[in-house]
């Protein structure tokens, strides 16, 4: 079946460090990847909508100068925070479908544990 | 606002009872409706419906929809202690979003 990696799994780091996160589609082509931010005990929340070779449409409240999200290759979408801040610790889940997975499960990567100290 | 409401929110039982998971949904816009497991990691995909009344099974895990009433079931049969986990369901927009309810943490105890 369809395989999502995500890189890395965990990371830890001070106030002020931008971190960047890896979504990559293992043997399908992604046209599409998803950014999504899950806060202790709470659901998956949808940051961002990643278009292969286009900018990303951010939901409504998602600073986009602050979370970036490059979707330069239909393998690979990446998330930078840009300063992070202790609020911005959480767990973020990328997620992945191909050309014509419109109404298709989209496939999820095991997430990055962010946290910031 | 487009909403998914799960309950109930966290549910305790033995191993071998059955339970069931709740989920409704807005209407707008709606394409169909999916469940996952998350344990400790990402979501994995159980089920995804689109019709209306047509049961879908794996294993012990079961769902329906009801198109006319907005909502949708899971159903475990003889619970295990590794059905503990956060149950999710989603629905899938118009412009093929996820919209994700809050879950419901379910316990099996042994």
């Amino acid at each position: 079946g369809a395989v999502v990696s995500q890189h890395p799994s965990r990371v830890i780091c001070k106030s002020g460090t931008s971190v960047k996160i890896e979504c990559r589609s293992l043997d399908f082509q992604a046209t599409t990847m998803f950014w999504y931010r899950q806060f202790p005990k709470k659901s998956l929340m949808l940051m961002a909508t990643s278009n292969e070779g286009s900018k990303a449409t951010y939901e409504q409240g998602v600073e986009k100068d602050k979370f970036l999200i490059n979707h330069a290759s239909l393998t690979l979408s990446t998330l930078t925070v840009t300063s992070a801040h202790p609020e911005d610790s959480s767990f973020y889940i990328c997620s992945a479908r191909g050309r014509d997975g419109g109404n298709q499960p989209q496939h999820f990567g095991d997430g990055t544990r962010l946290s910031i100290l | 606002e487009d909403k998914v409401v799960q309950s109930p929110l966290s549910l305790v039982v033995h191993e071998g009872d059955t339970v069931t998971l709740n989920c409704s949904y807005e209407v707008t816009n709606f394409r169909s409706l999916l469940w996952y497991k998350q344990e400790k990691k990402a979501p994995t995909f159980l089920f995804m419906l689109t019709s209306s009344g047509i049961e879908k099974k794996s294993g012990r895990l079961s769902s329906i929809l009801d198109k006319k009433e907005l909502f949708s079931i899971l159903n475990i049969t003889a619970t295990q202690t590794g059905d503990s986990a956060v149950y999710l369901c989603a629905k899938i927009s118009g412009t093929y979003k996820y919209i994700f309810g809050t879950g419901t943490r379910l316990k099996v105890l042994a």
